[in-house]
């Protein structure tokens, strides 16, 4: 158990919806990350939060936005949703800023655009 | 930007054989390389990684290897089991500059 908890496991949603995605970090992690999960692209970075602060942005759409609130949990908002947004999105959580700090990630939530 | 590319994409191997897995990076700056792997249902979880300011590390049945002229570095599992069975990926980084780029992955398959 990598102490990251994403809520909920699966999400079923209509094109044109809106849906929030949640994450807990790792106890203690201050940096929280972002990742899309596709068959075909791997893990794409999104986005990166630091005890609240964004501190880098990936291939993050226009569509999707993410905050992380003062207890230090996370939420990726996705609107507007297309079919080809249909992927898994991880969370993942390190100590600090530092890229080589490790990467703990949760097990994911399944987003399915029909 | 860091690119990663890594091969191959599927890898079946007997129990007890050797297997490798190999990545490219474009970036000469990277500096961290750390290898995950993700079994079914689950996210990534590290499993090794290294510094390029070191050649080879081993921890068990797992070593990595980095040659920063070339720009590749590899994964090696030896002995392998049924539960090494998994997608592997490999990542690289520049210190506090970019978040990790992570290759494709590598579907493992060991059989018994």
């Amino acid at each position: 158990d990598s102490g990251v908890t994403q809520t909920p496991k699966h999400l079923i949603t209509a094109t044109g919806q809106r849906v929030t995605l949640r994450c807990s970090p790792r106890s203690g992690d201050l940096s929280v990350y972002w990742y899309q999960q596709s068959l075909d692209q791997g893990l794409q970075f999104l986005i990166q939060y630091y005890n609240g602060e964004e501190r880098a942005k990936g291939n993050i759409l226009e569509r999707f936005s993410a905050q992380q609130f003062p207890d230090l949990h996370s939420e990726l908002n996705l609107s507007s949703l297309e079919l080809g947004d249909s992927a898994l999105y991880f969370c993942a959580s390190s100590v600090d800023t530092a890229y080589n700090s490790p990467l703990h990630f949760g097990n994911g939530t399944r987003l399915t655009v029909t | 930007g860091e690119n990663v590319e890594q091969h191959p994409s599927t890898l079946s191997v007997q129990e007890g054989d050797s297997a490798v897995i190999k990545c490219t990076y474009s970036d000469s700056a990277s500096n961290y390389f750390p290898w995950y792997k993700q079994e079914l249902g689950k996210g990534p979880q590290l499993i090794i990684d290294i510094r390029s300011n070191v050649g080879e590390k081993k921890d068990q049945r797992i070593a990595v290897t980095l040659n920063k002229t070339a720009k590749h570095f590899s994964l090696h599992i030896t002995e392998t089991q049924p539960e090494d069975s998994a997608v592997y990926f490999c990542a690289a980084s520049l210190l506090r500059n970019t978040p990790l780029v992570f290759g494709k992955g590598t579907r493992l398959s060991v059989i018994a």
